[in-house]
This record gives C-alpha cells, sequence and structure tokens, in this order.
C-alpha cells in the first residue's frame, strides 16, 4: 500500500529565507505526487505535481519540488519565504491509474504547518 | 476559471440527523471524489464517481451513501449522524479519472 510521511508537523521560517518541507513516500511502483496547500477555512489549492515526467517540478507561487526515486522523496523547496505562504502544506500520492486496483484517490500526508516570522 | 462548488459551507445537525452535501464539478469533469478531514487531520478519501457510476470506495462509513447525477453532480448522504462525523468534507473533481483533482472549498460539518 502506498503511504505519505511528511518530517516536522510545524515549520517555521523567517520572512526571505528557504523553505523546505519535506516528503517521502513509500509505494510498490513509482506514484504520482502531489504538493497540495491550504489556507485556514479554505479548501486544497494545487501547488504543483510530479507525473513521471521531468523529476524537477516547478509550481504556483515559487514553489518547486525535485523527486528522487532512490530516496524515495519529493520534498518541496521555496527560495525566499513570503508572508502569504503562512499556511497549511500536504504532500499526496497516487498510483497510476489501475495499477493495483487504484481509482486515482489520493492518499495524504498528515500535513505540515509553516508559519513565516517577519 | 470555474472551480467546484460544495453546497452548504456551513452545517450544524444534531446526533442522528441526516446531512445531505452537494458538489457541483468543473464544467466537462466527469469524475468526482469525496474526502473527509477531522480537526487536524489530513484528508481521508472516502468514495468516488466517475462516469455517474462508482469507481472507488475508501474508508466510507455505511451509514453514508453517495451517488452522481447526470448533470455529474454529487451529493453525500449521511445519515445517524454521531459527533464524529463533525469534519470538513472536500469534494475534488477531475476530467477523466487519471488527471489533477481539484477541490472545492468544502462543507464545514458540526454534529452537536
Amino acid at each position: 500500500a502506498q503511504s505519505v510521511t511528511q518530517l516536522g508537523s510545524h515549520v517555521s521560517v523567517s520572512e526571505g529565507a528557504l523553505v523546505l518541507l519535506r516528503c517521502n513516500y513509500s509505494s510498490s511502483v513509482p506514484p504520482y505526487l502531489f504538493w497540495y496547500v491550504q489556507y485556514p477555512n479554505q479548501g486544497l489549492q494545487l501547488l504543483l505535481k510530479y507525473t513521471s515526467a521531468a523529476t524537477l517540478v516547478k509550481g504556483i507561487n515559487g514553489f518547486e519540488a525535485e523527486f528522487k526515486k532512490s530516496e524515495t522523496s519529493f520534498h518541496l523547496t521555496k527560495p525566499s519565504a513570503h508572508m502569504s505562504d503562512a499556511a497549511e502544506y500536504f504532500c499526496a500520492v497516487r498510483l497510476p491509474m489501475n495499477y493495483g486496483g487504484s481509482q486515482g484517490n489520493l492518499i495524504f500526508g498528515k500535513g505540515t504547518k509553516l508559519s513565516v516570522k517577519p | 476559471a470555474a472551480g467546484v462548488i460544495q453546497s452548504p459551507r456551513h452545517l450544524i445537525k444534531e446526533k442522528r440527523e441526516t446531512a445531505t452535501l452537494k458538489c457541483y464539478p468543473i464544467p466537462r469533469h466527469d469524475t468526482v471524489y469525496w474526502y473527509q478531514q477531522g480537526p487536524g487531520q489530513d484528508p481521508q478519501f472516502l468514495i468516488s464517481f466517475y462516469e455517474k457510476m462508482q469507481s472507488d470506495k475508501g474508508s466510507i462509513p455505511d451509514r453514508f451513501s453517495a451517488q452522481q447525477f447526470s448533470d455529474y453532480h454529487s451529493e453525500l448522504n449521511m445519515s445517524s449522524l454521531e459527533l464524529g462525523d463533525s469534519a470538513l468534507y472536500f469534494c475534488a473533481s477531475s476530467l477523466d479519472v487519471p488527471d489533477t483533482q481539484y477541490f472545492g472549498p468544502g462543507t464545514r460539518l458540526t454534529v452537536l
């Protein structure tokens, strides 16, 4: 079965500092990987996704993530944090369609709350 | 661009009551997913539909049922509500099952 582990339930950075949110996955086959952001009392917004194309994926708001098969990781980074980046970030995984009976549902990590200090 | 619409946005019910949550997918999207997010928890997959047929089932209680209608909107019906059903319920839609899921704003259900 697939699973996602997000290291650190809370991460705090200063404005302008590097943001690094960690995500490791477990899957029997190379999965599809996603990062979503959730602002307070709002829905989940897709930041970026990896679906077996380029391993370095660029998303919205200056975020990017790199798929590293050898490390089973998909860490999210942003060179310079902005106050508006404060939110909760979820890493999610799903299997390629129909593999192992998958019908595309996402499996989420526990989430990482990012705080940005002025 | 049009997004996923969920109604109502907030719902307060008593224990043992029933609730119906509605989801209107992005136009032309034919696949709908339902997720439940408890307080401080990650979203958990409940059920999905593709072309009006149930395509997958997750950790959905037997007290819950759902369907997708001819216009592709979906409804999640919840009966005999329990305190533990209090959560944020998300609907997501995609164009074809393998495609990216776009989430609605959620319905916050509070069971008293």
